[in-house]
């Protein structure tokens, strides 16, 4: 299960290195994983998304990793830069046809020094 | 300029009151969604609607109801039987499936009761 709490993971990195955020998700029987971003006071914006059939999918300068094996989940983002600041909410559907129907985890927040 | 539009911004209620939380999609899809976000934690769902005059319980729907008369249009009410509920909230909506089948998300309803 995700934990809940007002402490959220945070990540500090400086401008230019590859930022990793790990999640874990919680049901077995979960088919399709999302990732969004969050600046503050907006609304989550896709950043990419994976399915249970794959294990590694690219996008520009992020890449999403998922090992249903120990039910992990990963973020990479390459050549971080300030602009990528924001709270990151992996989110899992457990299947059927309603893909905004989403278990979300707590967060992470990343921090881009410049 | 398609999208997902919430209103207000900003909305303040004194307690007892009901109120009505406004979200209009132009992007034609047929599901739609009411999330709710407190400090520090990520999205819980409270209400979704997979076609027009149908809608399912989420998670946190206790205190909450909605109506979808239209595709366009899926309002929430937050009701006087809700304890707490001062919070951000999400309306988001997903098109059918097909390859690409993300939930985009409007820039949210904050809610304070006074």
């Amino acid at each position: 299960g995700e934990s809940v709490g007002l402490h959220l993971p945070t990540l500090s990195v400086q401008e230019g290195d590859n930022s990793i955020i790990n999640c874990a998700y919680s049901n077995s029987a979960s088919d399709y994983f999302i990732w969004y971003k969050q600046e503050s006071g907006k609304g989550p914006q896709f950043i990419i998304d994976i399915r249970s059939n794959m294990d590694k999918r690219q996008g520009q300068r992020v890449t999403v990793l998922l090992n249903k094996t120990v039910k992990h989940l990963s973020l990479q983002i390459a050549a971080t830069q300030p602009g990528d600041s924001a709270v990151y909410f992996c989110a899992e559907n457990a299947g059927g046809t309603s893909y905004g129907k989403l278990t979300f985890g707590q967060g992470t927040i990343l921090t881009v020094h410049p | 300029d398609g999208g997902i539009t919430q209103s207000p911004k900003y909305l303040f209620r004194k307690e007892g009151q009901n109120v009505t939380l406004s979200c209009e999609q132009n992007l034609n899809h047929d599901a739609m969604y009411w999330y709710r976000q407190d400090p520090g934690q990520g999205l819980r769902l409270i209400y979704y609607s997979q076609i027009v005059n149908d809608f399912q319980k989420g998670d946190i729907a206790e205190g909450y109801s909605v109506s979808r008369e239209k595709k366009e249009s899926f309002p929430l009410t937050v009701t006087s039987a809700q304890k707490n509920p001062t919070a951000f909230y999400l309306c988001a909506s997903s098109p059918p499936t097909g390859l690409n089948t993300e939930a985009f998300f409007g820039q949210g309803t904050r809610l304070t009761v006074v």
